[in-house]
This record gives structure tokens, C-alpha cells and sequence, in this order.
């Protein structure tokens, strides 16, 4: 099955600093690769994805970057803000043709400390 | 749309009874996924389904939890007998394939067993 791996587990920046965190996987034939936030007491939640036909995808002061040759994706943040504060899990997926399923296979979470 | 919704938001149990979670994921949504995330093994896929159908189950710990989706809206999560290495928090997250590939997670059922 798919092993992602996710450094560094924790990571402090001063505010208005960027945050890089990143994210390797093993299985060649995954093709989605989703960053999550989740914030203390809920859910994690979608903030950008990327597919593995793109190298790179931007949002706002979010980017996530993606080597295919290399399995390895990465998590950049811009000009980070206190609210920016929160655990990031990596995941990688696949899609299965007999079942259209899309299993999330998640990294171990890098907790985000921006201080103000 | 509410997102996916789980009850109860914390529940703690005595070691040997019975646990029930419940999840409502969003309408229309073809997929739903159980995970448990603790600080030792982060998050975990338990169990997903499609079309109220289980597919996988082979993340379930062992025949002491057991899960079920008698509709497309309601999903339970069945534990018994808890046993204290049980606690953590289990979320449940739906999607639906053909339009995007995220995930919508609920906000979780922080369970201790006591």
C-alpha cells in the first residue's frame, strides 16, 4: 500500500515568515495529493489539492508543489498569519478503476506554530 | 448543506460497554469513510463505503468494531466491548467521485474509555 511520509513535525515561524512543509510517497501510480488543516476540536479540512498532471497550483498565499520523478510534494505558505495556526496533514491517493474509490492515505500531521 | 455531521461530540464510556457513533454524511455524497486519529498512529482508515456498500474493512482493529450504513444518510460505528486502548477521535468524512476528489470531514467523537 501507499507510506507517506510528512517532516517536520513541528514548525515555528515568526509572522509574516513562509512555512514549507513536505511530504514524500511511494506508490508511483498515485495521482491526487491533498493538503488538509485542522484546527483544535475539529475536523480536518481541505485547503488545496493538486493532481499529477500539474507541477504546481496556487492559492492565495497557499502553493503546493508536486515531483512526480522525485514522489515528493510539498506545502508552501506565504506571509503566514497566526490564523494560520494548526496541524497540516499531507495525503496521497489513487483511483481505483473497479470502484472509482480515491483511499486518502495521510501523512503523520506537521503542527504549525506562527508567532505573532 | 450542514457538512457531515457526528454524534455525539464526546462520549466516555466505561471499558466493556457498548459505543455507539453516528454519522450523517452530506446528501448526495456516494462515499463514506471512518477514520480514528490518535497521537501515536495519526490518522487511521478504518472502514469506507460506496453506496451504503462496505468496500474495505481491513483498517477495522479487530471483530470488536463493526460499522454499518443502512441508508445514504446515516452510518454507525460500533464498538463492544470498548476497551481503554479505544479512545481516541473518530471522524467520519464523505465525497463524492465524478466531481472532485476531496474529502469532507465531520468535526469528530472524542471517545475515552475509561
Amino acid at each position: 500500500g501507499e507510506n507517506v511520509e510528512q517532516h517536520p513535525s513541528t514548525l515555528s515561524v515568526q509572522e509574516g515568515d513562509s512555512a514549507v512543509i513536505k511530504c514524500t510517497y511511494s506508490d508511483s501510480a498515485s495521482n491526487y495529493f491533498p493538503w488538509y488543516k485542522q484546527e483544535l476540536g475539529k475536523g480536518p479540512q481541505l485547503i488545496i489539492d493538486i493532481r499529477s498532471n500539474v507541477g504546481e497550483k496556487k492559492d492565495q498565499r497557499i502553493a503546493v508543489t508536486l515531483n512526480k520523478t522525485a514522489k515528493h510534494f510539498s506545502l508552501h505558505i506565504t506571509e503566514t498569519q497566526p490564523e494560520d495556526s494548526a496541524v497540516y496533514f499531507c495525503a496521497a491517493s489513487r483511483t481505483w478503476r473497479q470502484t472509482g474509490a480515491n483511499n486518502l492515505f495521510f501523512g503523520t500531521g506537521t503542527r504549525l506554530t506562527v508567532i505573532p | 448543506d450542514a457538512g457531515v455531521i457526528q454524534s455525539p461530540r464526546h462520549e466516555v464510556t466505561e471499558m466493556g460497554q457498548e459505543v455507539t457513533l453516528r454519522c450523517k454524511p452530506i446528501s448526495g455524497h456516494d462515499y463514506l469513510f471512518w477514520y480514528r486519529q490518535t497521537m501515536m498512529r495519526g490518522l487511521e482508515l478504518l472502514i469506507y463505503f460506496n453506496n451504503n456498500v462496505p468496500i474495505d474493512d481491513s483498517g477495522m482493529p479487530e471483530d470488536r468494531f463493526s460499522a454499518k450504513m443502512p441508508n445514504a444518510s446515516f452510518s454507525t460505528l460500533k464498538i463492544q466491548p470498548s476497551e481503554p486502548r479505544d479512545s481516541a477521535v473518530y471522524f467520519c468524512a464523505s465525497s463524492l467521485t465524478g466531481t472532485d476528489y476531496g474529502y469532507t470531514f465531520g468535526s469528530g467523537t472524542r471517545l475515552t474509555v475509561v
